[in-house]
C-alpha cells in the first residue's frame, strides 16, 4: 500500500532553516510528484510547491520563491523540503502528498502524516 | 488564482442525516475538482476527483457533482466517523487552491 512516512516534529528560531523528509513507499517513486502543503494551525490548506521524482523538475508558489528548496533522492524514494529564514508564520503542519499534474495543476491523492514546524525565539 | 468559496463554513448534523456541501469557484474549472476530508490531527484524505469520481475505497455514500463554477459533496448518510471538516480543491490552473473548508459537527 501507498505510504508517506514524514520526519518528526521541529523547533527552529526565528531566521533558520528547516529540513522535511517524505520516505515513500508502496509504488514505483520516480512515476509520480510530490508536493508540499501546508496547515497553519487553525487555518486552511496552503499549496508550497511540486517536485518531479522523475526528473527533479519543480515549481515553487510564487509566495515562496527564494525561501523554499525541494529535492528528492530516487535510491532512497525520499523526497525534501528545506524553509529557510525561518518566521513565526510559517509555524505550521508540513505535509508532503503524492501528486499528478492535471491540466495547470496538481491532484493530491495519498499523503504523509505530517511534520508540525514551530518558529519561535 | 483562482478563489475557492465553500458554503457553509460549519454544521451540525446528526448521524443518518443527508448532508450537502457547496463548493463555488471564481471562474470556470470544468470538472478539476477534489474534496478531501480531513479528521483533527490527521492528514487530509482524497475522497473524490474530478468532480464526481470516488477515490478507490471511500463508502459510496459520499458523492459528489457539478461542473464549470459549482459543485456539491453530498454524504448521503451521515455515520459518526463523517464527522470532519471538507475541504474543495480545484486543480485546474496554477495555483492549485484550496476552499477555507466546511467543519461537520454532531448535533
Amino acid at each position: 500500500q501507498v505510504q508517506l512516512v514524514q520526519s518528526g516534529a521541529e523547533v527552529k528560531k526565528p531566521g533558520a532553516s528547516v529540513k522535511v523528509s517524505c520516505k515513500a513507499s508502496g509504488y514505483t517513486f520516480t512515476s509520480y510528484g510530490i508536493s508540499w502543503v501546508r496547515q497553519a494551525p487553525g487555518q486552511g490548506l496552503e499549496w508550497m510547491g511540486w517536485i518531479s521524482a522523475y526528473n527533479g523538475n519543480t515549481n515553487y508558489a510564487q509566495k515562496l520563491q527564494g525561501r523554499v528548496t525541494m529535492t528528492t533522492d530516487t535510491s532512497t524514494s525520499t523526497a525534501y523540503m528545506e524553509l529557510r529564514s525561518l518566521r513565526s508564520d510559517d509555524t505550521a503542519v508540513y505535509y508532503c502528498a503524492r501528486s499528478k499534474r492535471y491540466s495547470g495543476s496538481y491532484l493530491f491523492d495519498y499523503w504523509g502524516q505530517g511534520t508540525l514546524v514551530t518558529v519561535s525565539s | 488564482a483562482i478563489r475557492m468559496t465553500q458554503s457553509p463554513s460549519s454544521l451540525s448534523a446528526s448521524t443518518g442525516d443527508r448532508v450537502t456541501i457547496t463548493c463555488r469557484a471564481s471562474q470556470g474549472i470544468s470538472s478539476y475538482l477534489a474534496w478531501y476530508q480531513q479528521k483533527p490531527g490527521k492528514a487530509p484524505k482524497l475522497l473524490i476527483y474530478a468532480a464526481s469520481t470516488l477515490q478507490s475505497g471511500v463508502p459510496s455514500r459520499f458523492s459528489g457533482s457539478g461542473s464549470g463554477t459549482d459543485f456539491t459533496l453530498t454524504i448521503s448518510c451521515l455515520q459518526s466517523e463523517d464527522f470532519a471538516t471538507y475541504y474543495c480543491q480545484q486543480y485546474y490552473s496554477y495555483p492549485g487552491t484550496f476552499g477555507q473548508g466546511t467543519k461537520v459537527e454532531i448535533k
